[in-house]
């Protein structure tokens, strides 16, 4: 299976903040790279699909780049509904898999 | 708008099988895969498996062929079983529509917790 680790596990941030997510695969798996949000409660959902790609409706404050083993998720100008859990998952080879989530917090 | 609604028992006893259902509502059936996903008390999430409307199935080698996928276009259900659970299979269940073109789980449920216990 391939690994996707993510960092960091949790940080905090403030209204407006500017902040960046890492994810790295343990293999190269080209674009095939989607971030989701998901706050307590709440269904998830999709952020970023294609690495690169906003899904219709999510705010360009999001947005994603990388592609092989090393990508960002990185959200300018933080709102107080972003602060949630995201993950990453690929979706190059069966079985899909995530990363373990990185937790953002209001400071 | 998309919706999915997990149900099923919140309760399921050691070494028996647990079975959840799916209904979607506000789409096409159709063109897509239905998955499920789950995610243990305090861990990360993990892909249990897909199916789409021609009753193709995928699933996560990691659960040891206790998978069984099926759907029912008729009531816009799909549904899982997985059998001869433990402690270790209790988790926050999710239902899912992924795309085909764009391999992206873009439709989630709210989650049903699961519990395995006697």
């Amino acid at each position: 299976d391939i690994q996707m680790t993510q960092s960091p596990s949790s940080l905090s941030a403030s209204v407006g903040d500017r902040l960046t997510i890492t994810c790295r695969a343990s293999q190269s798996i080209s674009s095939h790279l989607n971030w989701y949000q998901h706050r307590p409660g709440k269904a998830p959902k999709l952020l970023i699909y294609g690495a690169s790609s906003l899904q219709s409706g999510v705010p360009s404050r999001f947005s994603g780049s990388g592609s092989g083993t090393d990508f960002t998720l990185s959200i300018s100008g933080l709102q107080p509904e972003d602060f949630a859990i995201y993950y990453c998952q690929q979706s190059y080879n069966i079985p899909w898999t995530f990363g373990q989530g990185t937790r953002v917090e209001i400071k | 708008q998309v919706q999915l609604q997990e149900s099923g028992p919140g309760l399921v006893n050691p070494s028996e099988t647990l079975s959840l259902s799916c209904t979607v509502s506000g789409g096409s059936f159709s063109s897509y895969y239905w998955s499920w996903i789950r995610q243990p008390p305090g861990k990360g999430l993990e892909w249990i498996g897909y199916i789409n409307f021609r009753g193709t199935t995928k699933d996560n080698p990691s659960l040891k062929s206790r998978v069984t996928l099926s759907i029912d276009m008729s009531k816009n259900q799909f549904s899982l079983r997985l059998t001869s659970v433990t402690a270790a299979d209790t988790a926050v269940y999710f239902c899912a529509r992924e795309g085909v073109a764009v391999a992206a789980i873009d439709y989630w449920g709210q989650g049903t917790l699961v519990t395995v216990s006697s």
